[in-house]
């Protein structure tokens, strides 16, 4: 059984701080990696993907992977409530993408 | 931008009848893929579709699930005869291509929530 692994939280942080994510992945043949947001009661929505060991940066996220440790990680910089959501490590198996069960962000005011 | 769309947001159905859900992908992709969330759970892979067969599918989605493209739009999901267990969000996914390779990635529709009773 494939398996993405994450903390469930909640990851409470102060507005404007930095907020880290983190999953780990336990099929090395994995080639693809995405971080999605997902709000309360609505679909998940792609922010990150990540093909290549090392940093990709968009905006105030930043996707890390490392393949070697199986670990991705996100960070958000400058957190704002707005961020605040359950983020979905996503990683690719067999024609379909396997997710973890998320972790709970909420950044207070 | 182009996105999945979903029909109907809500579904309320007792418990043995059948149901219908119904997605249009994204028009220039090639590959359709259910999932579902279970309330406070995570989200689980049910189906992969391509070609007009499915390519990939997943334990849960035994003989009383059932995918169909019936037309160049539209692909939907079958439950024929649901159970308390089956009340979810399910979602529908597009992708261009495969996923796994680059560049792929794959977008969901707003869901449909069914609630079985």
């Amino acid at each position: 059984q494939k398996e993405v692994e994450q903390n469930s939280g909640p990851l409470s942080v102060p507005e404007g701080a930095i907020a880290s994510l983190n999953c780990t992945y336990s099929d090395r043949v994995s080639q693809s990696f995405f971080w999605y947001r997902q709000y309360s009661g609505k679909s998940p929505e792609l922010i990150m993907s990540i093909y290549s060991n090392g940093d990709k940066e968009d905006g105030r996220f930043t996707a890390q992977l490392n393949k070697a440790s199986q670990y991705v990680s996100l960070l958000i910089r400058d957190s704002q409530p707005s961020d605040s959501a359950t983020y979905l490590c996503a990683v690719t198996g067999f024609q379909k993408l396997v997710f973890g069960t998320g972790t709970r962000l909420l950044v207070s005011p | 931008e182009p996105e999945v769309t979903q029909t109907p947001s809500h579904q309320v159905t007792q418990m043995g009848q059948e149901v219908i859900l119904r997605c249009v992908p994204i028009s220039n992709h090639l590959y359709f893929y259910w999932y579902r969330q279970i309330l406070g759970q995570k989200v689980e892979f049910l189906v992969s579709f391509y070609n007009n067969e499915i390519s990939e599918k997943s334990e849960i989605f035994d003989d009383q699930f059932s995918v169909e493209r019936p037309d160049g739009s539209n692909f939907t999901l079958k439950i024929r005869s649901t159970k308390l267990e089956d009340s979810a969000m399910y979602f529908c996914a597009s992708s261009e291509a495969l996923l796994g390779g680059r560049n792929e990635k794959l977008f969901f529709g707003s869901g449909t929530q069914l609630s079985v009773l």
